[in-house]
């Protein structure tokens, strides 16, 4: 089973819709969870990290499920700009790694 | 502030030639990592490194090597290059155990074998 899984997608939306990805984990000890952005064949980028109590960043929120062991990751009112493919990141910080999902890709159409 | 840097950016090697990929941060971070990742797909851990003399096995670590000297490098050595290794690499540190146990990558180097 892998650590992290998420929706491959691709998600093809319009400009200003809100769009949601989600992403589950495996390991209960996982203690820190991000959102990266990824640009084709680029270097992933931090997003946002997720908190227990979730937390928002602009037109972005994240939150996080403990008990049902999974991500979420809302962007409303879709940019142009937000087309990337969005990597769930999990750390287990007892084993020193990071575990990242396959990413889901997301395209804004005009 | 560089933060990581990775050299080359792209390489072309013959099946079974080597080579080193260049990682260097300046950020005194103790922890660095080495990722593949194939079109489509997400990134895999080759090896990582908690500290400067410390290194350990990742999820795919075969026909690969590492060493750590010093806290700013973490060489990636591809010995018997296989086509199997073209591939897009990233390399990364984290300040972890400090709070922020984030990552932060190098631009990546593009590998084909051919």
């Amino acid at each position: 089973r892998k650590e992290v899984e998420q929706d491959p997608g691709p998600f093809n939306v319009p400009e200003g819709a809100t769009v949601a990805f989600n992403c589950t984990y495996s390991n209960s000890a996982s203690q820190s969870f991000f959102w990266y952005r990824q640009d084709c064949r680029k270097e992933p980028k931090l997003l946002m990290s997720v908190y227990s109590s979730g937390n928002e960043d602009g037109r972005f929120t994240a939150q996080l499920n403990r008990a049902s062991q999974y991500i979420s990751l809302l962007i409303r009112d879709s940019k142009l700009s937000d087309s990337a493919t969005y990597l769930c990141v999990v750390n287990l910080y007892n084993f020193n790694k990071f575990y990242f999902g396959s990413g889901t890709k997301l395209n804004v159409k005009p | 502030n560089a933060g990581v840097t990775q050299t080359p950016k792209f390489r072309i090697l013959k099946i079974g030639q080597s080579m080193t990929l260049q990682c260097t941060q300046d950020m005194n971070h103790n922890y660095m990592y080495w990722y593949r990742q194939d079109p489509g797909m997400g990134l895999k851990l080759i090896y990582y490194s908690v500290g400067a003399g410390i290194t350990d096995k990742g999820e795919v670590p075969n026909g690969y090597n590492v060493s750590r000297s010093t806290t700013e490098d973490f060489p990636l050595r591809l010995e018997l290059a296989a086509p199997s290794q073209t591939s897009v690499y990233f390399c990364a540190s984290s300040p972890l155990g400090t709070g922020e146990e984030k990552l932060f990558f190098g631009s990546g180097t593009q590998l084909s074998v051919l």
